[in-house]
């Protein structure tokens, strides 16, 4: 089976501090993905990775950055947290990506993120 | 605008009970449409996944059906348990962007009474 984990599942951080989300798959997934998910809004689409080092903007990327320096880790980054980016944060992995690709995408449990 | 609404938003229903969820999308071109169930406070799991040509596809209780010529899907849960109390996700794909954009509904939030 394939496994997406995440650093933490409950998070409290401060305004302006520098928050680090982390997420590991074990499948050798090419893709990764960071969602943030806010009640009525359903999934939102922050960044994502379609191989080491390779990243493209979603949706909403303001306020937010990612690293993958390998392949099975990525990693969102909040430079200054503010409490409008209190959310769940979801991230994903899929073997392929595509146009034509019906891979599924595997969740990670989330992250509860409040910010202070 | 590529966009998917799913109705009802929420739906209380009772155990052993059949119930169908609908999503239409305006998502174009299409490539495919998936259905997810989230737990609460956990990450969707994927259920079914549809191309242009399969108009039903089944995972156990789980019936998903596509009308790609009127852009509807609904999804059918027969004799429903306590453990089908869930949030499900209409998420539809395009064939227009090279890495195959997903377009998330809102979700259906369906509890199921004992």
């Amino acid at each position: 089976d394939v496994k997406v984990t995440q650093s933490s599942r409950y998070l409290v951080k401060r305004t302006g501090e520098k928050v680090f989300l982390e997420c590991v798959q074990d499948m050798d997934h090419e893709n990764m993905f960071w969602y943030r998910q806010d009640p009525g809004l359903g999934l939102r689409l922050i960044y994502f990775s379609y191989d080491v080092k390779m990243k493209e903007k979603g949706d909403i990327p303001e306020g937010y950055s990612v690293s993958r320096e390998k392949k099975e880790r990525f990693s969102l980054i909040l430079e200054s947290a503010s409490t409008n980016q209190t959310s769940m944060y979801l991230c994903a992995s899929s073997l392929t990506s595509g146009a034509s690709s019906t891979d599924t995408q595997y969740f990670g449990p989330g992250t509860r993120l409040t910010v202070l | 605008k590529n966009q998917v609404e799913q109705s009802p938003q929420s739906l209380i229903i009772l155990e052993g009970k059949n119930c169908t969820l609908q999503c239409n999308y305006t998502v174009s071109p299409f490539s495919n449409l998936r259905w997810y169930k989230q737990d609460t406070g956990r990450g969707p799991v994927s259920l079914t996944i549809m191309t242009f040509s399969e108009n039903t596809k089944s995972n156990g209780r789980y019936t998903a059906t596509l009308d790609a010529d009127t852009k509807q899907s609904s999804l059918h849960i027969t004799a429903s348990q306590l453990s089908d109390s869930a949030s499900y996700i209409c998420v539809v794909s395009d064939r227009g962007s090279t890495l195959g954009r997903l377009y998330f509904g809102r979700g259906t939030q369906l509890t199921v009474w004992p």
